[in-house]
Formats: C-alpha cells, structure tokens, sequence
C-alpha cells in the first residue's frame, strides 16, 4: 500500500515563530498537494507542486517538493493566528484502490499569542 | 466560477436506512471523485468517475455506490447505514487531462447516523 506520512500531526506555536511541516511519501510522484481545512469546512487548495525543485510561496507559507528523496515541505513564516488550521499532503498517482490522490493524516496547527 | 457544489449539507439518518448524496463539480469538470473523512481513518478515496464510468474504487463494500450522470453530476449511495458511516463526505472535480488533474473540493456532507 503506498503511504503518505506528515509529521507533526499536532503543533503548537507562537506568534511569530517558524516551523516546517514534513510530508514522505513511499512511491514516485512528480506531483503533490498542500490543502488547508478550517474545522468543519472543506479542503481548500494551497499549493501544486508539479516536478522536482518546485517551490512556491503565499504570503507566510511556502512549499517544496523533492521528488528524489520523496520529501515536500511546508514552511511557516512568522506564524500569524489566521494560520490555525489543518494542513494536509496528497500525493498524485494514478489509477489503484487508493484513488488519484493519497492524503497524508494531516498536521493540526495551531498557533498562539 | 461555480465551485464545487454539495448537496446536502448535513444529514442525520437511523442505521439501517440508505442515504444517497449529491455532488455538482465544477463546470466543464468531466471527474469527479469521492472520498469519506472521519477522524481515526483521515481521508479514504470511495470511487472516481470519469464521463459516467466508474473508473476507480476504493476498498469499501458494496453498500457504497455511486454514479455519474451525462451532465457530469455525481450522486454516491450507502445503503443498509452504519454507525460507523457517520462522517464528512467530500467530493472533488478535476478536468483531469494529463497536464491539469487538481482536484477541487466541495464544501461536504456531514452524515450522521444514530
């Protein structure tokens, strides 16, 4: 089965303060996903990363993917409380039981004063 | 543009009724796909359909089941309801073409069943 792992599952921060969100994944994928969901909303799109190298960057959040070491990252700058939220990895493939996209079991961040 | 739209938004049934949810993606958007969310399983992908044909399935019974019409609207059903098919149901449209396959989410169907 292939696996789509974030890590931290839980963080607490404060204002201001950086941290890196990590998302592995266990197959070849040239393409990943960063959503966002608020408590009870739905999944909003944050990022496509779609080759190797691939960064993007929106306002305090930026993200990477490295396809050789099966890795993308999640980068908060600055965390304001606006960023609260829960921020999940997909990773694309294609055709199988598990569908197009394998999420990974989300990080709930949550940042304070 | 429209987005993705859900319908209905929330829902409580008793276990053993059936349930069938709706699903409008986005215009022009030929996939749709449906996945179940609860808290202690993440987001599990139930089936994609791709111009009214069922193209993949997800590791769930056959109390689940869907469709897709001509108009690319989606319904998905569950029969026989369990307590354990209580969570956020979430659909996603896509053109699905080889150079565009983001997939956008609706807003969900929160079923409850007691």
């Amino acid at each position: 089965e292939l696996k789509v792992e974030q890590n931290p599952l839980f963080l607490s921060m404060q204002e201001g303060k950086n941290y890196t969100i990590y998302c592995n994944y266990s197959t070849t994928s040239d393409r990943l996903y960063w959503y966002r969901q608020d408590p009870g909303k739905s999944l909003e799109s944050l990022f496509v990363l779609l080759s190797n190298g691939a960064v993007k960057q929106e306002g305090r959040l930026m993200a990477s993917l490295d396809t050789k070491a099966r890795l993308s990252t999640l980068h908060i700058t600055a965390a304001v409380h606006d960023l609260s939220a829960t921020y999940f990895c997909a990773v694309e493939v294609f055709g199988g039981s598990q569908g197009n996209l394998i999420f990974g079991k989300g990080t709930k961040l949550s940042v304070k004063p | 543009k429209a987005g993705v739209t859900q319908t209905p938004r929330y829902l409580i049934k008793t276990r053993g009724q059936q349930v069938t949810l709706s699903c409008s993606p986005i215009s022009g958007h030929r996939s749709v796909s449906w996945y179940q969310q609860t808290p202690g399983q993440g987001l599990q992908f139930l089936f994609e359909y791709f111009s009214e044909t069922q193209r993949n399935k997800g590791n769930f019974p056959g109390r689940f089941s869907g469709r897709q019409f001509s108009n690319s609207r989606s319904e998905m059903n569950v029969s026989t309801l369990e307590l354990g098919d209580s969570a956020l149901y979430l659909c996603a449209s896509s053109l699905r073409t080889a150079w565009n396959t983001e997939a956008f989410f609706g807003q969900g169907t929160r079923l409850t069943v007691v």
